[in-house]
């Protein structure tokens, strides 16, 4: 499968826990985004990276959440001491340079309890 | 900041229905508009929008964009039990960091009964 995968699907934590997530992009995509949707809402954008520089963060995103992209390959989401209201889908989208049209992973579904 | 508004919210059709989407968009420096459906799991694409009044077509699906009212439309006609998900529509930015960003809409649900 060459499509965009993230690990892991599903997690449960309890309320101050820190998470970390994984997405692996499509092999030739230099763009990666993250983005959280919440029950009856569209995705809202959290970051990008192009190839290993962050080159934009959300105000959504608080000093809580950090995102990394190291060898311009793999990405991480990390939330540090996690709250009720982190609770969402945490989705993963790649593109080619250069392109609009963004390929998005399965998702990472978070639950703090 | 950059907004996006998807009508009506909800939808409920039978099968051989045509339905019509519509989005709405402000969005700084626009560069595109995008249709992806949600079914219980990730969006998946569908059409991607530059041009005004130029139709992209697939199968029972279609779309249009019209820039001079900042909107588009997307069409499904006989509509089918598989069409029932979410449909969202984006906008993109371009230029400066912000290029390629999508900012979604709320999304459109629309169940095809039997």
């Amino acid at each position: 499968d060459t499509g965009v995968s993230q690990d892991p699907r599903h997690k449960i934590t309890k309320r101050g826990q820190n998470v970390t997530f994984r997405c692996d992009p499509i092999s030739e995509h230099n763009r990666l985004y993250w983005y959280r949707q919440t029950l009856g809402q569209g995705p809202e954008f959290l970051t990008y990276f192009q190839n290993e520089a962050q080159l934009e963060k959300s105000r959504l995103l608080s000093d809580r959440f950090s995102a990394e992209r190291p060898k311009g390959s793999f990405s991480t989401l990390e939330i540090q001491r996690t709250e009720q209201g982190d609770s969402a889908m945490y989705l993963c989208a790649s593109s080619w340079p250069a392109t609009d049209t963004q390929y998005f992973g399965p998702g990472t579904r978070l639950t703090v309890l | 900041e950059d907004k996006v508004v998807q009508s009506p919210l909800s939808l409920v059709v039978h099968e051989g229905d045509t339905v019509t989407l519509n989005c709405s968009y402000e969005v700084t420096n626009f560069r595109s508009l995008l249709w992806y459906k949600q079914e219980k799991k990730a969006p998946t694409f569908l059409f991607m929008l530059t041009s005004s009044g130029i139709e992209k077509k697939s199968g029972r699906l279609s779309s249009i964009l019209d820039k001079k009212e900042l909107s588009s439309i997307l069409n499904i006609t006989a509509t089918q039990t598989g069409d029932s998900a979410i449909y969202l529509c984006a906008g993109v930015a371009a230029g400066g960091t912000s290029y390629g960003k999508l900012t979604f809409g709320q999304g459109t649900i629309l169940t095809v009964h039997p």
